[in-house]
C-alpha cells in the first residue's frame, strides 16, 4: 500500500452507535489531519497530530474523539452524532505540521449518520 | 474574518481552455495550493505559488498576483478526466491553511 489510506470507505449508523474511521499513511509523514468535508462548503479542519501529540482542536464536538497510536496511524471515534454529521471525513498526512508543507490526503470516509 | 471566494461551477468543452479564479482575504499570505479532487476521492496536489507570476506544468499553470490578492489555475487542452472540483487553499500569517469551497468544473464533449 502506499500513500494515504482510510477505512471503511462508506459508513451508516445511527445516533447512538460508536463506530470508528481509521486513516493510515506510509508516506513517512510526522503530521496527520482530520477534515470535515461538506457539499458547496470548504473543507473545516478538525484535527493535527504532530508526532502523535495533538497541536489543534478546532472546537470539535467531543462526539468526535481522535487517537493516534504512532505516527503512521490515526484514528476518529465517534459517539451519539447527529445526522448534521453526515460528511465526507477526509484524512491527511504532511512531512511536518504547520509551515508550507504540501498535505496528502486518503479517500475518505463517507458518513450518514440516521 | 478569513475568506475565499472561488467559483462554484464552470463548464467548459473538451480540447478548450478554462481559467478558475479564486480571490482571497487572508491574515498574512505564506503560499496558495491548488488541488484537484475527482468526485468519490481524495484531493490530490496540483500546485503551489508563494511568488508572483505563472507557474507551468503541462497542461496546467498556476498564476498568483499577492498585491491583487488573485490567483488563477488555467487547464489547457481539455480533456473529459478533468472533470473534477478544484480547491484553492492560502497559508495564512500563521501558518494555518485556509480553503475555498472548490470550483466543480464540467466538461462537455
Amino acid at each position: 500500500e502506499t500513500g494515504v489510506t482510510q477505512t471503511p470507505r462508506h459508513l451508516v449508523m445511527g445516533m447512538t452507535n460508536k463506530k470508528s474511521l481509521k486513516c493510515e499513511q506510509h508516506l513517512g509523514h510526522n503530521a496527520m489531519y482530520w477534515y470535515k468535508q461538506s457539499a458547496k462548503k470548504p473543507l473545516e479542519l478538525m484535527f493535527v497530530y504532530s508526532l502523535e501529540e495533538r497541536v489543534e482542536n478546532n472546537s470539535v464536538p467531543s462526539r468526535f474523539s481522535p487517537e493516534c497510536p504512532n505516527s503512521s496511524h490515526l484514528f476518529l471515534h465517534l459517539h451519539t452524532l447527529q445526522p448534521e454529521d453526515s460528511a465526507l471525513y477526509l484524512c491527511a498526512s504532511s512531512p511536518s505540521s504547520g509551515g508550507v508543507d504540501t498535505q496528502y490526503f486518503g479517500p475518505g470516509t463517507r458518513l450518514t449518520v440516521l | 474574518g478569513q475568506n475565499i471566494d472561488q467559483p462554484t461551477e464552470m463548464t467548459a468543452t473538451e480540447g478548450a481552455i478554462v481559467q478558475i479564479n479564486c480571490t482571497y482575504q487572508t491574515s498574512g499570505f505564506n503560499g496558495l495550493f491548488w488541488y484537484q479532487q475527482h468526485a468519490g476521492e481524495a484531493p490530490t496536489f496540483l500546485s503551489y505559488n508563494v511568488l508572483d507570476g505563472l507557474e507551468e506544468k503541462g497542461r496546467f499553470s498556476s498564476f498568483l498576483s499577492r498585491s491583487k490578492g488573485y490567483s488563477y489555475l488555467l487547464l489547457k487542452e481539455l480533456q473529459m478526466k478533468d472533470s473534477a472540483s478544484y480547491l484553492c487553499a492560502v497559508i495564512d500569517s500563521n501558518y494555518q491553511l485556509i480553503w475555498g469551497a472548490g470550483t466543480k468544473l464540467i466538461i462537455k464533449p
